[in-house]
């Protein structure tokens, strides 16, 4: 299995501009999480979906951050308009139901706003 | 909100040399407490998972206990070696095991 597949691996854009995450979880997996890695809070939950349907977006920020799953192979992440706080890291991870299930993570998008 | 702590927050320690750090959590509503290790421009990767008071799991020289009715978890790496280093993060699992709340994680670092 190729793992979680997350793209770009980097992404440097201008305040304003709209930006796009995209995440390929684990085939199998029901269970798919975003998060964003930043010094001050470390990892913090943004949003999860099972079954393709959000079920806890309490963690996104404001009204700029969007996700979707359209389907149980692909998810996006979309910030419009971005920020310069919202330069981090996000990960993706995927899992299957059960209480001994880990995380698998993606390597993550590297977001920077200028 | 939980709010998962983990001590130290960094560590350096000679190869060679045993070391442990620590995870609080609350424990109301516990379901299970992940330990992960996160190498630097990599992915967190799993290392153990634990749902029940008194596990104990061990992967080679690294192990893990938990006690859920104090809300703690320890991981201990014996003899350390230079490959450890990494950030070791801590998540611990409410309700029905769906949301997981991250500590901050302990970066260690092994000197050879």
């Amino acid at each position: 299995d190729a793992g979680v597949i997350q793209s770009p691996r980097h992404e440097v854009t201008e305040m304003g501009q709209e930006v796009t995450l995209r995440c390929k979880p684990i085939s199998g997996h029901d269970y798919l999480f975003w998060y964003r890695q930043t010094m001050m809070r470390g990892l913090e939950l943004l949003i999860y979906f099972n079954n393709n349907v959000p079920i806890d977006d309490s963690g996104m920020p404001e009204d700029r951050f969007s996700a979707k799953m359209p389907n149980a192979s692909f998810s996006t992440l979309k910030i419009q308009p971005s920020e310069p706080r919202d330069s981090a890291v996000y990960f993706c991870a995927s899992r299957v139901r059960g209480p001994n299930s880990p995380l698998h993570f993606g390597n993550g998008t590297r977001l920077t706003v200028t | 909100i939980l709010n998962v702590e983990q001590s130290p927050q960094s560590l350096h320690v000679q190869e060679g040399d045993s070391t442990n750090f620590t995870c609080s959590f609350p424990s109301s509503n516990f379901y299970a407490l992940h330990w992960y290790r996160w190498e630097t421009a990599k992915s967190p990767e799993a290392l153990f998972v634990m749902t029940l008071n008194g596990d104990e799991k061990k992967k080679g020289r690294i192990s893990a206990t938990l006690n859920t009715k104090e809300g703690y978890s320890y991981l201990y790496i014996k003899g350390s070696q230079p490959e450890d280093s990494a950030t070791y993060l801590c998540a611990s699992v409410e309700g029905q095991g769906f949301s997981f709340i991250f500590g901050k994680g302990t970066r260690l670092l092994v000197k050879p």
